[in-house]
């Protein structure tokens, strides 16, 4: 089945600098890849999403870039703020189910 | 705004007694979905269901069981609640256009 690796466990960066996560799968047949953001004691959230007939997708500060060939793609948070301090979950899937990573820790320094 | 909510929030649990999640939906969503979060495992799913009636079973289905009984509505059982089954349990609903789904605030679970 399905196997998703999520590269970072940890990511510190200071305000206003970028942030990059990444995520690789193992699935050619994935269509869909999602990124959710968990703050402190909080649920889940949607945050953006990508899907297999796009490379690229940007929504504010929030960019997701694919590469199917390589299997890969990331999140990057640009001109970081402390508000994106939270924990960032990759999915991989389609619209019936998804696999996730295991989560990377996000922590924006003043 | 989807709205997905579950109950309790806490539990705590004895060994070996009987456990029920519930989730409540109203996204009329046709896909609802049980995850486990556990520190070093992420989200987990365990069991999942398409509409009224149907369950699936997810990745890590032992020791647990599902009801779907209306499109709103569905539960997460567990039949002989273990200390291993302490975690936190997240519902979700999807499956509209979007492909987004909308979780619940979770439910600490701690059996003892």
């Amino acid at each position: 089945g399905e196997k998703v690796e999520q590269h970072e466990s940890t990511l510190s960066v200071r305000e206003g600098d970028s942030a990059v996560i990444n995520c690789t799968y193992t699935d050619t047949a994935s269509s869909y890849f999602p990124w959710y953001k968990q703050e402190a004691g909080k649920s889940l959230h949607f945050v953006i999403d990508i899907r297999s007939n796009v490379d690229r997708k940007q929504s504010q500060r929030l960019i997701v870039l694919l590469d199917k060939k390589a299997k890969r793609f990331s999140l990057h948070i640009t001109a970081t703020q402390p508000e994106d301090s939270a924990i960032y979950f990759c999915g991989v899937g389609d619209n019936s189910k998804l696999i996730w990573g295991l989560g990377t820790s996000l922590v924006v320094n003043p | 705004e989807a709205a997905v909510t579950q109950s309790p929030r806490n539990k705590v649990a004895v060994t070996g007694g009987k456990v029920t999640l519930s989730c409540n939906q109203t996204n009329n969503h046709n896909n609802m979905y049980w995850y486990r979060q556990d520190t070093g495992h992420g989200l987990r799913l365990i069991h999942y269901s398409y509409g009224a009636g149907s369950t699936e079973k997810g990745d890590i289905p032992d020791g647990y069981k599902a009801s779907r009984p209306s499109q709103e509505n569905f539960s997460l059982i567990l039949e002989l609640a273990t200390p291993s089954q302490t975690s936190v349990y997240f519902c979700a609903s999807g499956g509209g256009s979007s492909y987004e789904q909308y979780f619940g605030p979770g439910t600490r679970l701690t059996v003892l």
